[in-house]
């Protein structure tokens, strides 16, 4: 079991360009979740797949955010036109399916996304 | 507005003392969870619980969720400079999916 991996652990980018980040989640989870984080601050809620299928978006995910999970497995989300305010760590999140108290989220390292 | 509301945001104190950390909201959660994060770290989950007045011991952490299901505290006992970090809480506000809120965070410092 290698974890959630997350790539690239950096990302510096310009205003108005796309990014791409992507997570691997551990391999028999069908549960993907994306939070970001800001300094100082609490992981928020972003969305999440179960297997390939997204169920749920925060209304925090403005239109420039697409996420997606096509074969279940690894996940991406893309920043389109970044701004300054997407600056933050984008962390990734697997875990099985499962009653509230047996379902535990794996985070990855995130990505660090700076927009200049 | 912050759901969920942790304090002290910030604390230093000296290695052996005992310390406690609050989480609380006004809302009603089905599940609340404490995580422990490094710089450049993702968080890493400490305990769920899910039973009003449920109570959770990690060896000298113990966590508390209240009867309510709307606040919950971490207590260390005999705290050490390894228990140095930020501790989060997170609450689930539904069944189904870990759509969790998260506190702000409470920096801890042990010095030696």
């Amino acid at each position: 079991d290698t974890g959630v991996s997350q790539d690239p652990r950096h990302k510096i980018t310009k205003r108005g360009q796309n990014v791409t980040f992507r997570c691997d989640p551990i391999s028999e989870h069908n549960r993907l979740y994306w939070y970001r984080q800001t300094l100082g601050q609490g992981p928020e809620f972003l969305t999440y797949f179960q297997n390939e299928a997204q169920l749920e978006k925060s209304r925090l995910l403005s239109d420039r955010f697409s996420a997606e999970r096509p074969k279940g497995s690894f996940s991406t989300l893309e920043i389109q036109r970044t701004e300054q305010g997407d600056s933050a760590m984008y962390l990734c999140a697997s875990s099985l399916a499962g009653t509230v108290r047996d379902e535990k989220l794996f985070f990855g390292s995130g990505t660090q996304l700076s927009v200049l | 507005t912050q759901l969920l509301e942790q304090s002290p945001q910030f604390l230093s104190i000296q290695e052996g003392e005992n310390l406690t950390v609050y989480c609380n909201s006004s809302s009603v959660f089905s599940s609340l969870q404490w995580y422990r994060q490094e710089p450049g770290e993702g968080p890493v989950l400490l305990v769920t619980v899910v039973t009003g007045g449920e109570v959770k011991k990690l060896k000298r952490l113990t966590f508390q969720f209240g009867d309510a299901r709307k606040d919950s505290s971490l207590h260390i006992t005999a705290a050490q400079p390894g228990d140095t970090g930020l501790y989060l809480c997170a609450g689930a506000r539904i069944q189904g999916a870990q759509k969790l809120v998260f506190g702000q965070g409470t920096r801890l410092t042990i010095n030696p």
